[in-house]
């Protein structure tokens, strides 16, 4: 199985903050990464799928990179909606396989 | 609008079978892939497996044994049946929508389903 580690676990930041958070692969998945964002009770909803392409719907705020094994989702200037659990998702291979999570919070 | 609803036993007794279905709304069951994805807090999000619309499936490793999808195209439903459970799947339950590709990611995702695994 591809393992898909992100980082940081939680990260604390405010409103209008610029922040990165990054996912790593445990092998190259080229560019079949996929961003969600999931808040409490709620299902995962797709930002940012192979690597950098943005969702329809989602805020132009969201942005993706990286190919092969490493990959980051930016957010340009938080909102408040924006803290979430965010986590990345490889589409390589089967079995799909999620990182862990990163945990946003004010 | 696309929408996913999934259902069934809120409560299923261990060495039991889990049985859930996946009400689709606002589009058609065919030419995608459905994913069964479940969620804990000790092991994270789980792709269970899917089911794609020329007939086939592929499932995790992990549940191949006991797993089974399926679909009805005539309801608009799909369903995943999981046999042998434990306490360790508890687990909220998701179906999840691809597009017709293979690489595609999750686009669509019913509203999930906690389900208890406990005598």
């Amino acid at each position: 199985d591809i393992q898909m580690t992100q980082s940081p676990s939680s990260l604390s930041a405010s409103v209008g903050d610029r922040i990165t958070l990054t996912c790593r692969a445990s092998q190259t998945i080229n560019n079949y990464l996929n961003w969600y964002q999931q808040k409490p009770g709620r299902a995962p909803k797709l930002l940012i799928y192979a690597a950098s392409n943005l969702q329809s719907g989602v805020p132009s705020r969201f942005s993706g990179s990286g190919s092969g094994t490493n990959f980051s989702l930016t957010v340009s200037s938080l909102q408040p909606e924006d803290f979430a659990t965010y986590f990345c998702q490889q589409s390589f291979n089967t079995p799909r396989t999620f990182g862990q999570g990163t945990k946003l919070e004010i | 609008q696309v929408q996913l609803q999934e259902s069934g036993p809120g409560l299923v007794k261990p060495s039991e079978t889990l049985s859930l279905t996946c009400h689709v709304s606002g589009g058609s069951i065919s030419s995608y892939y459905w994913s069964w994805i479940r969620q804990t807090p000790a092991k994270g999000l789980e792709w269970i497996g899917y089911f794609y619309h020329s007939g086939g499936t592929n499932y995790n490793p992990s549940f191949t044994s006991r797993v089974t999808m399926s679909i009805d195209t005539s309801r608009n439903q799909v369903y995943l049946e999981l046999r042998s459970v434990t306490p360790a799947d508890t687990a909220v339950y998701y179906c999840a929508r691809g597009s017709s590709g293979f690489n595609s990611p999750f686009v669509y995702w019913g509203l999930g389903i906690l389900v208890t695994v406990s005598s």
